[in-house]
């Protein structure tokens, strides 16, 4: 089956910093999602881009589909950004498959 | 409108034991996924439904089972339980197959 692979798979930043949290995965897809993961263990839908480019206030993200990574960007990191960052891919019908995650610490 | 819901929130059974787990959709959506999440295996996939059919089985023994009924919401079932059933349990519905998911707040399972 398709292989997601996220990194870093830590992150720790002072508040008011920019990172960016890369996924790959191993064989096209139609469908790409980027998930924040919250203290209180809910995911909570960041994106839908399975191509092209969105933003949406301090974060934004990028598909390159026929390169098979995206990037999820997040600007002048807040302390309620602090959790962990799936990625998570649909392989054409199938059950989305989800990487490993990245855990960002944002520190005040 | 309202998001997807899960009850209950939290849940203590014993080993031998089963549990049911619920999961309401959003209005209107008619794919229900589930997927098992612990610190050691991260996300993964239980099964799907559409339209009270299971879609897509995940790699999961038989003591796991699920359904739907006709007003979409969707059960798990876990029967048996063992202690590395405990884990929080994600319910996720789409509009259709492939489309993008919308998760609820989760059960969170403990075996003891």
């Amino acid at each position: 089956g398709i292989q997601v692979e996220q990194s870093p798979p830590d992150l720790i930043l002072q508040e008011g910093a920019n990172s960016t949290l890369r996924c790959n995965f191993s064989d096209s897809v139609n469908n790409l999602q980027w998930f924040h993961q919250n203290p209180w263990g809910q995911l909570i839908n960041l994106f839908y881009i399975p191509s092209g480019t969105k933003q949406n206030g301090r974060l934004s993200a990028t598909t390159v589909a026929t390169e098979r990574y995206s990037l999820l960007y997040i600007s002048s990191s807040q302390t309620t950004d602090s959790g962990v960052y799936f990625c998570a891919v649909d392989n054409y019908g199938q059950n989305f498959v989800f990487g490993p995650g990245t855990r960002l610490s944002v520190l005040p | 409108k309202a998001g997807v819901t899960q009850t209950p929130r939290y849940l203590i059974k014993t080993r031998g034991q089963q549990v049911t787990l619920s999961c309401s959709p959003i209005s209107g959506h008619r794919s229900v996924s589930w997927y098992q999440q612990t610190p050691g295996q991260g996300l993964q996939f239980l099964f799907e439904y559409f339209s009270e059919t299971q879609r897509n089985k995940g790699n999961f023994p038989g003591r796991f089972s699920g359904r739907q009924f006709s007003n979409s919401r969707s059960e798990m079932n876990v029967s048996t339980l063992e202690l590395g059933d405990s884990a929080l349990y994600l319910c996720a519905s789409s509009l259709m197959t492939g489309s993008g998911y919308t998760f609820g707040s989760g059960t969170r399972l403990t075996v003891v």
